[in-house]
């Protein structure tokens, strides 16, 4: 069974450009999140979707960030424009939805950006 | 506001011996699951554990054992028989029962198991 997918794993921009990150959950997970990784720390939640709605983005900076799961599958995480502190690593994870949720989240390998 | 600590940033153990990560978190909430999770260099993050508040007794998965301490707040990660493969971040997490599904993590801590 194929596990959580994300692309690209690495991008390097300059600063002020766009940049997006795709992400494909697991089969069957209509839950899905995107969290922010700043280097030496724990991932913190950025946007949580159920199905195509976003149930959670209380944590998403809208005025630059933005996401969407058009047709609850995967999803696209846009950085319009990036900031030299925006770097750092863009985890997707999903998970069963909840009711049955117990904790465990199957993350993706991650997208590591780069701003210069 | 619920809030995890890991108070050892790195830690570095002999392979075979056993280590213990240490974790405290802070809650006014009586049901709640406690997590740790791993995350090896350039790979997923994945659930390692789980430990339900309400359950007394300390879960286990194989060679890695919990010490929940509920009353201290306190949540503890043994690793018994280090290998090479169980260099990783760890991170330490929380979250409520049947509230919003929010996990929040701790900072972590980097374990390297030298050969």
């Amino acid at each position: 069974e194929a596990g959580v997918v994300q692309s690209p794993r690495y991008k390097i921009i300059e600063k002020k450009q766009p940049v997006a990150f795709w992400c494909n959950p697991i089969s069957g997970h209509n839950t899905l999140y995107w969290y922010l990784q700043n280097l030496g720390q724990g991932p913190e939640l950025l946007i949580r979707y159920e199905n195509e709605e976003a149930v959670d983005d209380s944590q998403l900076p809208k005025d630059r960030f933005s996401a969407e799961r058009l047709k609850g599958v995967d999803s696209t995480l846009k950085i319009q424009p990036a900031e030299l502190g925006d770097s750092a690593v863009y985890l997707c994870a999903s998970s069963l939805d909840s009711g049955r949720f117990h904790g465990e989240l199957f993350f993706g390998e991650g997208s590591r950006l780069t701003v210069l | 506001a619920q809030t995890v600590t890991q108070s050892q940033p790195e830690m570095s153990v002999q392979e075979a011996e056993t280590v213990t990560l240490s974790c405290t978190y802070d809650t006014s909430e009586n049901n709640y699951y406690l997590f740790w999770y791993k995350q090896p260099p350039s790979r997923q993050m994945i659930l390692v554990i789980r430990q339900e508040a309400y359950k007394q007794q300390n879960a286990t998965e194989n060679r890695f054992s919990v010490n929940f301490q509920k009353a201290a707040k306190s949540f503890s990660l043994k690793i018994s028989d280090s290998q090479l493969g169980d260099t990783a971040m760890y991170f330490c997490a929380f979250m409520i029962m049947n509230r919003d599904d929010k996990i929040i993590f701790g900072k972590g801590t980097r374990l390297h198991i030298l050969p």
